[in-house]
């Protein structure tokens, strides 16, 4: 069974960062493309960044380029995301969410629970 | 990266269809057969209904299909279910080599 879990969401201050991570197990991690997702309250659905099966290939959303970092750890089936310079636009649930192969199909075939991103003084 | 356009609302009664459209740009959905369907129900991860504008996970029902034409994908739900109340939201690839989802909408089971 596929599961992914997320953690280190939490409140941090207007410019400040955080590091988000997702535990994935029940499939071959290194095979398949990875995304985070995220919603602000009340909001729908952002697409946020995917990085490529094997890491060589990352991808990311105008409103996060240049301050948002995706990587994966396949030794230890993680997926990460480094966010900088947080600013209130980016309070949200952020879910991980695992992908087809490529991750341009879009296949977001299983999700995380999400974690929450407060960014608030 | 503009979201891709839904209605906000789409209501219907049981037993009836409905349709649930999805508009972008010829750099997206007319782009591009990556089109994607997702389910949330309020305070749940979504889920995947339809990917590649057609196709239906194992274990979807299949009173969900999805089609496209132009710019615009749809997702038809048919014999509708009070179970079937939930958002719904679309999602497609773009030229720029990215994902883009919709504006998402919201389905009431009268």
């Amino acid at each position: 069974e596929v599961q992914l879990l997320e953690s280190g969401g939490g409140l941090v201050q207007p410019g400040g960062s955080l590091r988000l991570s997702c535990a994935a197990s029940g499939f071959t991690f290194s095979s398949y493309a990875m995304s985070w997702v995220r919603q602000a309250p009340g909001k729908g659905l952002e697409w946020v960044s995917a990085i490529s099966g094997n890491g060589g290939a990352t991808y990311y959303a105008d409103s996060v380029k240049g301050r948002f970092t995706i990587s994966r750890d396949t030794s230890k089936n993680t997926l990460f995301l480094q966010m900088n310079s947080l600013g209130a636009e980016d309070t949200a649930v952020y879910y991980c969410a695992k992908l087809g192969q490529w991750f341009g199909a879009g296949q977001f075939d299983h999700w995380g629970q999400g974690t929450l991103v407060t960014v608030s003084s | 990266q503009s979201a891709l356009t839904q209605p906000a609302s789409v209501s219907g009664s049981p037993g009836q269809s409905i349709t649930i459209s999805c508009t972008g740009t010829r750099s997206d959905v007319g782009g591009y057969n990556y089109v994607s369907w997702h389910q949330q129900y309020p305070g749940k991860a979504p889920k995947l209904m339809i990917y590649e504008v057609t196709n239906r996970p194992s274990g979807v029902s299949n009173r969900f299909s999805g089609s496209k034409s132009g710019n615009t994908a749809s997702l038809t739900i048919s014999g509708l279910q009070t179970e079937d109340e939930a958002d719904y939201y679309c999602s497609s690839y773009t030229a720029s080599s990215t994902l883009v989802f919709g504006t998402g909408t919201k389905v009431t089971v009268l």
